[in-house]
């Protein structure tokens, strides 16, 4: 069955640093990948889109990696700010031809420490 | 700015009462999604729909009907309310042909 898995275990990390979340999915051929912020009691947020044919996107601070044969997405945010403690969603398509509707990864809390 | 509007951010009802879960969006968009959050599951698509009048099934529509009777407005109801429909409802909308999908800020639903 079409799988998603996101680092379960929260991340804590200092202020300054790089954050790097995992996203690993099987049983997928994804057209895209896209990454969401997702802050306490809130609805998700985009931040990134990343097509099958694109290595890596960058966007200020953040930098998604997206390897189809490992199928793993990496996303990277630098210089880490307290500001940026929130949960982050991956989320694949359905593949080709399936509306834009998407499968979600459970999150991966971040915390970033002063 | 997009906007994706759910009308009520915290609703308790009772077993067995019918819910209605509203949503507006102004971006003009085609589709229209259904999602529920819960603890340790993400989110699970419930309804989508790609065109006024028009529903499909999502990942766990069971308990669930849908309305779209306008292009903005998508309705999520709950025929008969059941303890183990307690959750985060959030509301979405995207163009055609998938990309961004822009959530309302949800709707925390407990039934008692």
């Amino acid at each position: 069955s079409q799988k998603i898995e996101q680092n379960s275990e929260a991340l804590n990390i200092q202020e300054g640093k790089t954050a790097t979340l995992t996203c690993n999915y099987t049983n997928y051929s994804p057209a895209y990948l896209q990454w969401y912020r997702q802050d306490p009691g809130r609805g998700p947020v985009f931040l990134l889109l990343i097509r099958e044919n694109e290595k890596e996107k960058r966007k200020e601070r953040l930098k998604v990696t997206f390897d189809t044969t490992l199928k793993q997405s990496l996303f990277h945010i630098t210089a880490s700010q307290p500001a940026d403690s929130a949960t982050y969603l991956c989320a694949l398509d359905k593949g080709h031809n399936q509306g834009g509707k998407l499968i979600f990864g459970q999150g991966t809390e971040l915390s970033v420490k002063p | 700015d997009v906007k994706v509007t759910q009308s009520s951010r915290y609703l308790v009802k009772r077993t067995g009462e019918k819910v209605f879960l509203e949503c507006v969006q102004d971006m003009d968009h085609e589709n229209m999604f259904w999602y529920r959050q819960d603890p340790g599951l993400g989110l699970r698509l419930i309804y989508f729909s790609y065109d006024v009048k028009m529903k499909e099934k999502g990942d766990i529509p069971e308990g669930y009907s849908v309305s779209r009777e306008k292009k903005e407005r998508f309705s999520l109801i709950l025929e008969s309310a059941s303890t183990n429909q307690t959750s985060m409802y959030l509301c979405a909308s995207s163009r055609p042909g998938g990309n961004t999908i822009y959530f309302g800020e949800g709707s925390w639903l407990t039934v008692v």
